[in-house]
C-alpha cells in the first residue's frame, strides 16, 4: 500500500533560523511527490513537486525539497524562516491508478510555528 | 485568473438530510479531485472527475457521490447525512490530471452536521 507520513505533528522554529518538515513516504515505482500549506480557513496552496530530475526542488515561498530515494524522503526545507510561515504542511504522493490517472494520498500534516 | 471557487462556504445539516457542494475550477482546468478534511482522518480523497467521467474514487461509502458538468463544474452530494460527514470538504482542480499537475485547491465548505 502507498503511504506518507509526516512524523512530527508539530515543529517549532524561531524566525531567522532554517526550518525542515519531514516527510517519508511508501510507493511503487518512482515517486510523484508535492507539498502543500494550509493557513487558517483556507484551501491548500502549491509549494513544490518532485516528478523527475534534480533531487533538490526550489518551490514557492523560499522553499526547497530533497528527494531521497535510499531514504524514501522528501523534506520540506526552508534557510532562514518567517513568522508568516506559520501553516499546516501537507506532503503527499502520488498513487499510482489507471490510465493516466492518479489521486493524492496526503501525509497528516504538520504545524509550523515560527516564533518571533 | 479566477480560481477554484465553491459554495457555499458554509453549511449546517441535520442528520438524515442531504447537501449539495458545488465547485468551480479554474478556467481551462478540465480535472476536478474532491477531499474530505478531518482533524481525526486528515484529508481523503473522494473521487476524481475529468470530461464528465469519474476516473478515481476513494474509500467512501456510496452515499457520497458526485458529477462533472460540461463546463467542468462539479458537485458532490452527500445522502443521509450522519455527524461523521461534519468536514472541510475541499477541491481541486488541475489542468490535465493530478498525476503530474499541480492541484489548485479551492477554500472548502465547511459542512457541520447536528
Amino acid at each position: 500500500a502507498q503511504s506518507v507520513a509526516q512524523p512530527e505533528d508539530q515543529v517549532n522554529v524561531a524566525e531567522g533560523n532554517p526550518l525542515t518538515v519531514k516527510c517519508t513516504y511508501s510507493v511503487s515505482g518512482n515517486p510523484y511527490l508535492f507539498w502543500y500549506v494550509q493557513y487558517p480557513n483556507r484551501g491548500l496552496q502549491f509549494l513544490l513537486k518532485y516528478i523527475t530530475g534534480d533531487n533538490l526542488v526550489k518551490g514557492s515561498y523560499g522553499f526547497e525539497a530533497e528527494f531521497n530515494k535510499s531514504q524514501t524522503s522528501f523534506h520540506l526545507k526552508k534557510p532562514s524562516a518567517l513568522v508568516s510561515d506559520s501553516a499546516l504542511y501537507f506532503c503527499a504522493v502520488r498513487a499510482l491508478g489507471s490510465g493516466n490517472t492518479g489521486k493524492l494520498i496526503f501525509g497528516q500534516g504538520t504545524t509550523l510555528q515560527v516564533k518571533p | 485568473k479566477a480560481g477554484v471557487t465553491q459554495t457555499p462556504r458554509y453549511l449546517i445539516k441535520t442528520r438524515g438530510q442531504q447537501v449539495t457542494l458545488s465547485c468551480s475550477p479554474i478556467s481551462g482546468h478540465r480535472s476536478v479531485s474532491w477531499y474530505q478534511q478531518t482533524p481525526g482522518q486528515g484529508l481523503q480523497f473522494l473521487f476524481e472527475y475529468f470530461s464528465e467521467t469519474q476516473r478515481n474514487k476513494g474509500n467512501f461509502p456510496g452515499r457520497f457521490s458526485g458529477r462533472q458538468f460540461s463546463n467542468s463544474r462539479s458537485e458532490m452530494n452527500v445522502s443521509t447525512l450522519e455527524l461523521g460527514d461534519s468536514a472541510l470538504y475541499l477541491c481541486a482542480s488541475s489542468f490535465t490530471s493530478p498525476r503530474l499537475d499541480e492541484q489548485f485547491f479551492g477554500p472548502g465548505t465547511r459542512l457541520t452536521v447536528l
